[in-house]
């Protein structure tokens, strides 16, 4: 089954303790991206990647940390977290950027105390 | 950057009403696609618009492309309850979310 898996799905975490957010797809897609959710502002881009070893800024990049070392895996860091942090995470992915479906994880609900 | 903004960010509605969310972009669009997120979950793909002036239906969702290519509308017909849920537009490229519209609906 085709998917985007994200883990934890549930995190409770407190200042500045890291933490990495694991984000897989069983697609061979060549587009990955995270977004937060926070209400009223709708779904924003933290970082996207393009292929492996090419990630770049989305519109709220502060804080956060992407690696991609393999197409299927794309993590996201919070080296050192903070309270507005706080917030719902989605992978995503899709084969080609400008066209093609985007496939979303469940989401990762974090809570930075 | 490219920007979409999406009207209503909210809507209320009674069912068997009709409820329409608008998307409009700062720049033309190659493409525009549409996502629902129900409560509690993650966004999932209804739609890609990709021609100018675009009509697509599907069952009582009728989507439009304008003719510009800068905006887009979302139309559903004659709600039920199934349709609660958050409506995203999203413009191509690094795939920029519009803020969503809520839909809730009084049965």
């Amino acid at each position: 089954e085709a998917q985007v898996t994200q883990n934890p799905r549930y995190l409770i975490t407190v200042t500045g303790k890291k933490l990495t957010v694991t984000c897989s797809q069983n697609m061979n897609h060549e587009y990955m991206s995270w977004y937060r959710q926070d209400p009223g502002l709708g779904l924003r881009q933290i970082y996207y990647s393009m292929n492996v070893e090419v990630t770049d800024k989305g519109d709220v990049p502060e804080g956060y940390k992407v690696s991609r070392k393999e197409k299927r895996n794309f993590p996201l860091i919070l080296e050192s977290p903070s309270p507005n942090q706080t917030s719902l995470y989605f992978c995503a992915s899709k084969g080609r950027l400008n066209t093609d479906t985007q496939y979303f994880g469940p989401g990762t609900r974090l809570t930075v105390l | 950057g490219q920007q979409v903004m999406q009207i209503p960010q909210y809507q209320h509605v009674q069912e068997g009403e009709d409820f329409t969310t608008y998307c409009n972009s700062s720049t033309t669009l190659s493409n525009i696609q549409w996502y629902k997120q129900r409560p509690g979950g993650h966004p999932v793909f209804l739609i890609q618009l990709v021609k100018s002036g675009e009509v697509k239906k599907q069952k009582r969702l009728t989507f439009q492309f304008g003719e510009a290519k800068k905006n887009s509308s979302l139309h559903i017909t004659a709600t039920q309850t199934t349709d609660v849920g958050t409506y995203f537009c999203a413009g191509p490229q690094k795939l920029v979310f519009g803020q969503g519209t809520r839909l809730t609906i009084n049965p």
